[in-house]
């Protein structure tokens, strides 16, 4: 089990938005991180701190939160963003990383 | 660009010690940041294993630390991980990074290593 708690799996029609969640207590303390990856590849950072979008990510990706809660939105959802999606996160003490379980997304 | 590359054996039998290194370019690692493994194994989740400053100091996942070893090479510009005895559910794809504050910003692709007599 994950400190970090995401669904499994969630579908999206093309051209459409759709919001893949991340749940823990951590996130009360620390900013979410997003990662994609897709078959074979290794993870993508799609969103650091929250929300912010590293250089070459595409601004339909984007990232919020409240509480013990975090957020990425995908706006317009293109059949290249079908992926595995990982939320990522510091532990309460700060030193270590915490992985949610993983979003399979289907565009 | 940051780039890394994990090189390590492929194979490694129960009981013994798993030894990967990551040769990190284009950036030196003296010039701050923690380094950090993280392994996935086959059709599995991304489970993180521990970091380390370029000073030496070193991070471990509570549950793995009683087996795991991260050191620092800064003259070599490169990091390395030590799992000792090993079972199947080492089996993974493990993969090396540089962590910021906000999250990973830079991967290796991965190195397979599989547990197996």
């Amino acid at each position: 089990s994950s400190d970090l708690t995401q669904d499994p799996a969630v579908s999206v029609a093309l051209g459409q938005t759709v919001r893949i969640t991340c749940q823990g207590d951590s996130l009360r303390t620390f900013h979410a991180s997003w990662y994609q990856q897709k078959p074979g590849q290794a993870p993508v950072l799609v969103i650091y701190d929250k929300k912010n979008r590293p250089s070459g990510i595409p601004d339909r990706f984007s990232g919020s939160g409240s509480g013990n809660t975090a957020s990425l939105t995908i706006t317009g959802a293109q059949a290249e963003d079908e992926a595995d999606y990982y939320c990522g996160s510091r532990d309460i003490s700060g030193n270590h990383l915490l992985f949610g379980g993983g979003t399979s997304l289907t565009v | 660009q940051v780039q890394l590359q994990e090189s390590g054996p492929g194979l490694v039998k129960p009981s013994e010690t798993l030894s990967l290194t990551c040769a990190v370019s284009d950036f030196s690692i003296s010039s701050g940041y923690h380094w950090g493994w993280i392994r996935q194994p086959p059709g599995k989740g991304l489970e993180y294993i521990g970091n380390i400053y370029y000073s030496g100091t070193t991070y471990y996942k509570p549950s793995l630390k009683s087996r795991v070893t991260i050191s620092v090479e800064v003259s070599k510009n490169e990091f390395s991980l030590q799992v000792s005895s090993v079972t199947a559910a080492d089996t993974a794809i493990y993969y090396c990074a540089r962590l910021t504050y906000g999250g990973i910003d830079y991967w290796g692709r991965g190195a397979l290593i599989t547990v197996s007599s």
